[in-house]
């Protein structure tokens, strides 16, 4: 079974620090990474994707990338109480068909 | 603005009756799908199509159908809801590839 596992959290971050979430990911195949943002009762909206190791940043958001040790992470700089939400981390591979698998996501709360 | 639209919002049906979900883009994106998410839980992935090319994910219940009937349409048929069907349903598209996908506002579906 492929998997995508996050801590479920809550991560508690004070507003202006840096917030690390982290998602590890089982198929070392899988060639597209996402990070959607999701409040209560809201959809999944999306914050960031990459595709390749290293580095991307949008913003406040940096999303890491390191496919040898099969995990991504997002970091948000100068955290918001509007950050306060659950990040889920996607991942697909394409075995034959492009498949996307969701983590339950990691809880956050931006203290104000 | 581009976007995927989720008909009703909200919906409340009564233990086997048979309630019709519809989805809506204007994104143009050949693939769509549909998930159902329960509190504090990945999105689940019932159905996608690439195109008209219906795709069911082998633990879907036989009580969950789809159809497309053309590109900018999807819809998902729960032909006898149980209790346990109670969650949010969400419609996404995405472009052929593994890319990122964009997700409507979800339909919350309450059975009685």
């Amino acid at each position: 079974q492929k998997e995508v596992e996050q801590n479920s959290g809550p991560l508690s971050v004070p507003e202006g620090a840096i917030a690390s979430l982290n998602c590890t990911y089982s198929d070392r195949v899988s060639q597209s990474f996402f990070w959607y943002r999701q409040y209560s009762g809201k959809s999944p909206e999306l914050i960031m994707s990459i595709y390749s190791n290293g580095d991307k940043e949008d913003g406040r958001f940096t999303a890491q990338l390191n496919k040898a040790s099969q995990y991504v992470s997002l970091l948000i700089r100068d955290s918001q109480p509007s950050d306060s939400a659950t990040y889920l981390c996607a991942v697909t591979t394409n075995t034959g068909g492009f498949k996307t698998i969701f983590g339950a996501g990691t809880r956050l709360f931006v203290k104000a | 603005d581009a976007m995927v639209i989720q008909n009703p919002r909200y919906q409340v049906t009564q233990f086997g009756k048979p309630v019709t979900l519809s989805c809506s883009q204007t994104l143009n994106h050949n693939v769509m799908y549909w998930y159902q998410q329960k509190s504090s839980q990945a999105p689940k992935l019932l159905f996608h199509y690439y195109d008209k090319d219906f795709n069911n994910e082998a633990d879907t219940p036989d009580n969950f159908q789809s159809r497309r009937p053309n590109t900018s349409f999807c819809f998902l048929d729960i032909r006898s809801p149980g209790l346990g069907d109670a969650a949010m349903y969400l419609c996404a598209t995405s472009r052929v590839g593994g890319y990122e996908q964009y997700f409507g506002p979800g339909t919350r579906l309450t059975v009685t």
